[in-house]
């Protein structure tokens, strides 16, 4: 099993729709959680972290279930700006200096 | 504020020419230095990384080296590039890896 999963899409969305994006993840041990956004030939950028109770920043709300290690990312009111591919992020702990990154889900937002 | 340079942003190099791309953070100290590669289409792929001056892990056996000669700077090298190095090569910073990183803003690579 990978170590973080995610569904590459793309996924082909409407303005104004509402698109939620899943991650799964391998080491139940894992510490911190985050989603990154990358546009196209740039780098990637922290969007949000993750918390155990949930968060929100404005249209997007981020949350984790630890029991069934995934971790969510929902964007509602989709703009043609939100098209970028969305990378899930974790920290597995145990004295590691790394994250470990998925391979990211496109997400196109169409006029 | 802490800010990470990177340069060259682009870079098209024949096969078995060196290579040298540096990066560097301010701002801030004994920061945790990360090159990761990323070929076309592909994720993330952590080539090396650094907790402090000379200290360097490769995560991947491979035609690259790393090097930090200072605390904020980080050299990722070749002595003779291969078609395969080919790829978009991402610096980052972290202060503590659980805060998550800052990528640099990138180098693409085409070796011809």
């Amino acid at each position: 099993r990978k170590e973080v999963e995610q569904d590459p899409g793309p996924f082909n969305v409407p303005e104004g729709a509402t698109v939620a994006f899943n991650c799964t993840y391998s080491n139940s041990a894992s510490q911190s959680f985050f989603w990154y956004r990358q546009d196209c030939r740039k780098e990637p950028k922290l969007l949000m972290s993750v918390y155990s109770s949930g968060n929100e920043d404005g249209r997007f709300t981020a949350q984790l279930n630890r029991a069934s290690q995934y971790i969510s990312l929902l964007i509602r009111d989709s703009k043609l700006s939100d098209s970028a591919t969305y990378l899930c992020v974790v920290y597995s702990g145990a004295g590691s200096y790394q994250l470990t990154f998925g391979k990211g889900t496109k997400l196109s937002v169409i006029p | 504020s802490q800010t990470i340079h990177q340069w060259p942003a682009t870079l098209v190099q024949p096969v078995g020419s060196p290579l040298s791309l540096e990066c560097t953070v301010e701002g801030t100290s004994n920061p945790n230095l990360y090159w990761y590669r990323q070929a076309a289409g592909r994720g993330l792929q952590l080539l090396f990384y650094s907790v402090g001056i000379g200290q360097i892990s490769s995560e991947v056996p491979q035609n690259l080296s790393a090097s930090r000669p200072q605390d904020r700077q980080f050299i990722l090298s070749s002595k003779k590039l291969l078609l395969s190095d080919s790829g978009f090569y991402l610096c980052a910073w972290s202060r503590g890896v659980r805060d998550g990183y800052t990528f640099g803003s990138g180098t693409r690579l085409t070796v011809v």
